[in-house]
Formats: C-alpha cells, structure tokens, sequence
C-alpha cells in the first residue's frame, strides 16, 4: 500500500539558510501533519491542515510556514535556520472521517544544521 | 490541555520474556489512545489504537494494549518479546474536540535482550 513520501530523506544546511520539506499524503487524504522530532525527544506537533486550510497550530516558529497545495501535498518552508533547529521532521496524514481518524507518519526528513 | 507520561524511559528485558510498557494520559475531555513505534533511523509505525469499544485492543506483531478509563492508564503488553521488538514506543494520545494533533510521551526503549 502507498505511504506518506517525505522528501528530501536527508537535509545539510547552514545557519540562516532557509529549507523546504515536501510531504505527499496517502492517496484520497486530505489532512496532513507535521512534528518536530529534536534529538532524544518526543515528536512535537507544528501545524495542520485539512483540504488545503490550517487546522491547527503547534509549536511552530514564525520563522517556519507550511501550506497545503491542490494536490493536497504540502510543503514545510523554514528560514533563518538555527541549530536547534536540527531534528527529525516528521509528515503524517489522514482521512478526516468527523471521528479520530488514524495519523499515519511518512519517514520523516533528517535536518542538521551546521 | 491534554498530557502523556510514559513511566519507563527504558525497559530491558530478556528475549521471550513478557514485557509491559506503561503508560498514562491527563484530559479534560475524552480521548483516542495510541501506541506507534520507532525504529533506528526510521519513522513512526502505528501499532494500535483505542477509539471506543472494547477496552482490549489488538495490535500488530503481537502487541495489545488495555485502556483505563478509572486509571487514566493504556498500558501496552506482550507475552513473548523477539529480539525484533527493539525499538523506541510511544504513547499518544488526541481529545475528542477538534484538535487532531497528537500529544506523545516521552517514549520508552524497549531493548530485548539474547
């Protein structure tokens, strides 16, 4: 069965650079994800969104902005980057079914900056 | 506000032993439950949910989990651990309301040993 896809796998950047991570949901999703994994620690939740409008906000800085596109993949942009901002970055998504519908994770981007 | 706490922040245990990995949740509302595992260097695979119903859930790879209403507890078990099963767990959990995301613990290592 298709899976959420996450891309780049692995992300090398310097401190003020700025990075885009691309999620692509499971097919017919329509609710995407993103979480924040730093290095011994829990996923944090950043933001969502359901058809293509926020749902909700985390954790996320004003330095970091995502969107949700027609074709329903999103895009997580972060500028200015800092080093903590090294971490695991993690894309889930979902079918909004009015009940808690299951979140089901992509592989996650691996971001260090240096 | 909803919260997770996962008591053990690692669990060795010796291969075919049973295990139990505990975990405790604090909402105001109602809530799903879940348990996702992680392995190194990968992403987050769901394991089992509680939605409503039967408060024993079965899961994938043999694990089943058994939700607490009066303990506030979803503690997760194993009869019989493979070397395989060593891997970081987590515990998560989201309200009723519209508020999707989930809120993790703090995980828990479970390491089999020979």
């Amino acid at each position: 069965a298709a899976g959420v896809i996450q891309s780049p796998r692995h992300l090398i950047k310097e401190k003020r650079e700025t990075a885009t991570l691309k999620c692509y949901p499971i097919p017919r999703h329509d609710t995407v994800y993103w979480y924040q994994q730093g290095p011994g620690q829990d996923p944090q939740f950043l933001i969502s969104f359901y058809e293509k409008m926020q749902s909700d906000k985390g954790s996320i800085p004003d330095r970091f902005s995502a969107q949700q596109f027609s074709d329903y993949h999103s895009e997580l942009n972060m500028s200015s980057l800092e080093l903590g901002d090294s971490a695991l970055y993690f894309c889930a998504s979902s079918w909004n079914q009015g009940i808690q519908e299951t979140q089901y994770f992509g592989p996650g981007t691996r971001l260090l900056v240096l | 506000a909803q919260s997770v706490t996962q008591l053990d922040s690692q669990v060795p245990v010796f291969e075919e032993a049973p295990v139990e990995l505990r975990c405790n949740y604090s909402s105001s509302v109602s809530v799903y439950l879940f348990w996702y595992v992680q392995y190194p260097n990968q992403g987050l695979q769901l394991l089992l949910k509680y939605l409503s119903g039967s408060t024993l859930v079965k899961g994938i790879n043999g694990f089943e989990a058994e939700f607490n209403k009066s303990q506030t507890s979803f503690h997760l078990r194993k009869p019989s651990v493979h070397i395989s099963d060593t891997a970081e767990y987590f515990c998560a959990v989201s309200s009723s309301g519209s508020a999707r995301q989930l809120t993790f613990g703090s995980g828990t290592q479970l390491t089999v040993l020979p």
